[in-house]
């Protein structure tokens, strides 16, 4: 009950595209779910993060949709550019065990092609 | 304004040895979490730490530790190594008590072989 299944496991999109990248869990008492895109050789670094009370939040070209009922949440990136390329990473949380007690998914490399 | 800093970035060791991983938070953060990211298992929550006291654990053996100073600089140490212990350790430093403001920073990492 306490996983977040992240897919896919890679990802390749031409320069332009749209990469999607879908995270499900199973905890009903989640209720924060950041996405975090991570470089080599570096920390996860937060992008865009959501609450269950909404279900669609933007931030420049990237867009978290979540389906509360369904369980699911997902991150869009639009207009995906070569500097796009990491390993993206959905996680969730709960407030009672405090935000920064993560648990996150497996993790999708996503590589843009120029 | 300065991010997470840990040290040291890589380190090697033995089975049987223990070792000591540090980090410094953002200044101002008085939070300090620990996660540590192999390929098979991920990213895995490994404690918190806040005014000096640990708030949240995960579920590692207590050969895993930690401790956080005054400073809220912050400590771990694993003990015994295990060669499964070879991973990438990452500390957070996060503002607590701003309700609208969970953002966890993480540092570049502890890269730790255990041979």
């Amino acid at each position: 009950q306490q996983q977040v299944k992240q897919s896919p496991q890679s990802l390749i999109v031409q320069k332009g595209g749209i990469s999607i990248i879908n995270c499900a869990y199973e905890n009903t008492a989640f209720d924060y779910f950041p996405w975090y895109q991570q470089f080599p050789g570096k920390g996860p670094a937060l992008l865009i993060a959501i609450r269950p009370d909404v279900s669609e939040k933007k931030e420049g070209r990237f867009t978290i949709s979540f389906n509360k009922s369904a369980k699911q949440f997902s991150l869009h990136i639009m207009d995906s550019q070569p500097g796009d390329s990491a390993t993206y990473f959905c996680a969730a949380s709960m407030s009672n065990t405090g935000f920064q007690k993560l648990v996150f998914g497996t993790g999708t490399r996503l590589l843009v092609s120029p | 304004k300065a991010g997470v800093t840990q040290t040291p970035r890589y380190l090697i060791k033995t089975r049987g040895q223990q070792v000591t991983l540090s980090c410094s938070p953002i200044s101002g953060h008085r939070s300090v979490s620990w996660y540590q990211q192999t390929p098979g298992q991920g990213l895995q929550f490994l404690f918190e730490y806040f005014s000096e006291t640990q708030r949240n654990k995960g579920n590692f053996p207590g050969r895993f530790s930690g401790r956080q100073f005054s400073n809220s600089r912050s400590e771990m140490n694993v003990s015994t190594l295990e060669l499964g212990d070879s991973a990438l350790y990452l500390c957070a430093s996060s503002i607590t008590g701003n309700p609208g403001a969970n953002v966890l920073t993480f540092g570049a990492g502890s890269r730790l072989t255990v041979l």
